[in-house]
Formats: C-alpha cells, structure tokens, sequence
C-alpha cells in the first residue's frame, strides 16, 4: 500500500513564524500535491510538483513555497505564518497517468495565532 | 476560473435508498480523468471511483456508479444501497493537462438518516 506520511497531526505556531510542513511517500510517484481545506471551500490546490526541484502554481500560492529536493519528499514553507494560514493541510501524491488517484496524507492541523 | 461544480452543499437519503451526487466539470483538455473521493468525519480521503474522458462505459465499483455524460460535461456519482456509514463528505475531481494537475470540487455532505 501507498503510503503518505505528513511529519505532524496537530501544529500551533504563531503569526510571523517560518512553518514548515513536511511530506513524505514510498512509491515512487512522480507527481506531489498540497493543498488546504476549509470548511465550505472544499480542497484547495497550493503548489504541485512533477519532478524533483519542478514545481507549479496551483490555486492559491500566495503566501507559500515548497520545495522537493528528493522524489519522496515534498514540503510547503509558510515564510511568516498568519491567522488566515490557520487550516487543514492535506499532502498528496500520484502517478504521472490519468487514471492514477491521489494518495493523501492524514492531514496537518495547523493553528496560526 | 471553477473547474470543477459541485452544487449541492448538502444532501439527505433515506438508509438503503440510492442518491445522485452531482458533479459538472470544465476542460478542454481532450484527454482527463475523474475522480470521487469520500471524507468520513475521521478525515481521511478515501477514493471510490475512476472514469476515464475515453472509457466508453461508466465506471463501476461495488455500490458505487458514475454517470458519465461527456457532452454536458457531468460525472455524477450514484450511491445505490445508502448505508449509515456512507455518511460523509464527498469530492468530486479532475485530473487533466500533462502535469496531471488534479483539482477538487467543494464537496457534498451527505448524511444518511436510518
């Protein structure tokens, strides 16, 4: 089985701090997503990447960087944390094919105050 | 712009009647995928079901069917058999372009009463 391990259930963090969230998968997907999910917005895409040190937009990346330095591992940097990064971070990753589905992570709770 | 529409923040069904969830998409990709996803209140993603924009049927797996009608743009997921455990939140989703982005719809709660 895939497996997608996200380093923290539960992050507290105050407003201005650098906050970094890190992800890891085991099967060699080529493909990692982050994205955040709030209630009534459902999932948002942050960044994704396609290869190590390739990396795109996605829907809402302003305020954030990620950084993939090795296949396996995909991390999103909030560089001066504020309240309104206060969500649920979701970690993912896939194949490179149509018909490949996500695998996510259980998810980072991440409290800015 | 909304790639994926999901319009009905909330659903109810009756325990062992079957439900429509609705799901409208836009590409003009020739080539994507569509994906449902289920979030029980535990927060896990779990995926249900796969319908490719060339399968010339609709994807079946178990209780779960997609209603894939390409030229309205629509993959709508039927539930047959509504357990109490399918209570959950439900995404809809697609995969398209050669990056293989995947963007999420907002999802439907669908609550199962007994």
């Amino acid at each position: 089985d895939v497996k997608v391990t996200q380093s923290s259930r539960y992050l507290v963090k105050r407003t201005g701090e650098k906050v970094f969230l890190e992800c890891v998968q085991d099967m060699d997907h080529e493909n990692m997503f982050w994205y955040r999910q709030d209630p009534g917005l459902g999932l948002r895409l942050i960044y994704f990447s396609y290869d190590v040190k390739m990396k795109e937009k996605g829907d809402i990346p302003e305020g954030y960087s990620v950084s993939r330095e090795k296949k396996e591992r995909f991390s999103l940097i909030l560089e001066s944390a504020s309240t309104n990064q206060t969500s649920m971070y979701l970690c993912a990753s896939t194949r490179q094919s149509y018909n490949s589905p996500l695998h996510f992570g259980n998810g980072t709770r991440l409290t800015v105050t | 712009a909304q790639k994926i529409t999901q319009t009905q923040p909330g659903m109810f069904v009756q325990e062992k009647e079957a439900v429509t969830l609705d799901c409208t998409y836009d590409t003009s990709d020739p080539s994507y995928g569509l994906f449902w996803y289920k979030q029980p209140s535990s927060g896990e993603m779990i995926f249900l079901i796969y319908q490719g924009s060339y399968d010339q049927q609709n994807a079946t797996e178990g209780r779960y069917s997609l209603n894939f009608q390409k030229a309205r743009k629509s993959a709508n997921l039927v539930i047959s058999a509504s357990q109490l455990g399918d209570s959950a939140m439900y995404f809809c989703a697609m995969k398209r372009g050669s990056n293989y982005k995947l963007t999420f719809g907002k999802g439907t709660l669908l609550t199962v009463n007994p």
